[in-house]
């Protein structure tokens, strides 16, 4: 079936420093590939995605990249800040399919 | 920028009551989503409502769950007899297009049943 397999957190970092949330994937399709953020309190927001091998997602300094040969879309981020604090998910879709697959979600607390 | 809403916030039933959560979608979106997360756990997906039928749901969509798109903009999700394991934050989504296309989500309601 598929699903997506996320790094266990939760992850607590320093301001400055660099952040890998390691994800992997299993699909029976050829899947699109994203990253979600989810700030205290709030809801699900895209942070970038990725629809085909090599491609590179990214936006406010996050990057990940589609690894077909590894099956993984890691999310780094070389410098993070306090305001990076939140629960990031890394998910799929497959063509022609309705549901999104999520993995169980990353803590992230940035410290000062 | 275009958003998905979702009301209310925060519901608070008793044990076997009905509830109705309420979201418009991005207005030229056509599928609509929901999902839960339980507290501490992963988002799960519930139940996709596209042409105005279901067009697939989860195992966790049993017969006390109902969607409903009312009118031109709204999108319901029913729980007939609410149970305590129904406590969960439920999101809404809506996509352009099925597949590839990024789901937007909207900011949740928290359902609590005591």
């Amino acid at each position: 079936g598929n699903s997506v397999t996320q790094m266990e957190g939760p992850v607590t970092l320093s301001e400055e420093a660099f952040l890998t949330i390691n994800c992997t994937y299993t699909a029976t399709g050829y899947p699109s590939l994203f990253w979600y953020v989810q700030y205290p309190g709030e809801g699900l927001q895209l942070l970038l995605k990725a629809t085909k091998a090599d491609d590179k997602g990214s936006n406010k300094g996050f990057e990940a990249t589609y690894r077909k040969e590894t099956t993984s879309f890691h999310l780094e981020k070389g410098s993070v800040q306090v305001s990076d604090s939140a629960v990031y998910f890394c998910a799929l879709t497959i063509l022609f399919n309705n549901d999104m697959r999520f993995g169980a979600g990353t803590r992230l607390t940035v410290k000062p | 920028e275009p958003e998905v809403t979702q009301t209310p916030s925060h519901q608070v039933t008793q044990m076997g009551q009905e509830v109705i959560l309420r979201c418009v979608p991005i207005s030229n979106h056509l599928y609509f989503y929901w999902y839960r997360q339980i507290l501490g756990q992963k988002v799960e997906f519930l139940v996709s409502f596209y042409n105005n039928e279901i067009s697939e749901k989860s195992e966790i969509f049993d017969d006390q769950f109902s969607v409903e798109r009312p009118d031109g903009s709204n999108f319901t999700l029913k729980i007939r007899s609410t149970k305590l394991e129904d406590s969960a934050m439920y999101f809404c989504a809506s996509s352009y297009r099925q597949g590839e296309y990024e789901q937007y989500f909207g900011p949740g309601t928290r359902l609590t049943v005591t």
